[in-house]
């Protein structure tokens, strides 16, 4: 059964710094999600990481996959305030898996000035 | 482009009784999938259908169940309801089952009192 754990849990962050989110996960992934939450609100999907090796960017955020390491990585650049969010990390184990997400225990995330 | 509709978004419901909550997923996709988010439990899934047929269910007991109309429209319903049911109830939708991207709608806060 697919298990995915993301590290760390809480991220403290002064405005300007670079720090990267870990995901890693238990048996094969076939994708990589990573999502955000704001509190009280839905999951913003942000990215889709379909094979091993992709990498995507959107802003001051980039996510990559290393599938031989069953790892993803959200990295964040010069974060800023409206960063601050909870991030999600979900693997798809593949097969008759078919819409099930497993998810991470989500990384909350506060930007300070 | 309409995104995935839940209603209703709050509901307050006594121990003991039930609820059904409704989920529109977006024009064209045809997988629904439910999911239960608690800060104990994180983000935990529930089911998925695609084209009225259950095809996963996750680890929960069975006072929790769903369904899906001709039109992908789905339903899930808790009956019985206990303390440790209260949560957001979120339903994710994708074009096929467990293929492609999902998207999340706004989700349904149960409080069970």
């Amino acid at each position: 059964e697919l298990k995915v754990e993301q590290n760390p849990l809480f991220l403290s962050m002064q405005e300007g710094k670079n720090y990267t989110i870990y995901c890693n996960y238990s048996t094969t992934s076939d994708r990589l999600y990573w999502y955000r939450q704001d509190p009280g609100k839905s999951l913003e999907s942000l990215f889709v990481l379909l094979s091993n090796g992709a990498v995507k960017q959107e802003g001051r955020l980039m996510a990559s996959l290393d599938t031989k390491a069953r790892l993803s990585t959200l990295h964040i650049t010069a974060a800023v305030h409206d960063l601050s969010a909870t991030y999600f990390c979900a693997g798809h184990a593949g097969g008759t898996s078919y819409g099930k997400l497993t998810f991470g225990q989500g990384t909350i995330l506060t930007v300070h000035p | 482009k309409a995104g995935v509709t839940q209603t209703p978004r709050y509901l307050i419901k006594t121990r003991g009784q039930q609820v059904t909550l409704s989920c529109s997923p977006i024009s064209g996709h045809r997988s629904v999938s439910w999911y239960q988010q608690t800060p104990g439990q994180g983000l935990q899934f529930l089911f998925e259908y695609f084209s009225e047929t259950q095809r996963n269910k996750g680890n929960f007991p069975g006072r929790f169940s769903g369904r899906q109309f001709s039109n992908s429209r789905s339903e899930m319903n808790v009956s019985t309801l206990e303390l440790g049911d209260s949560a957001l109830y979120l339903c994710a939708s994708s074009r096929d089952a467990g293929n492609t991207e999902a998207f999340f709608g706004q989700g349904t806060r149960l409080t069970v009192v």
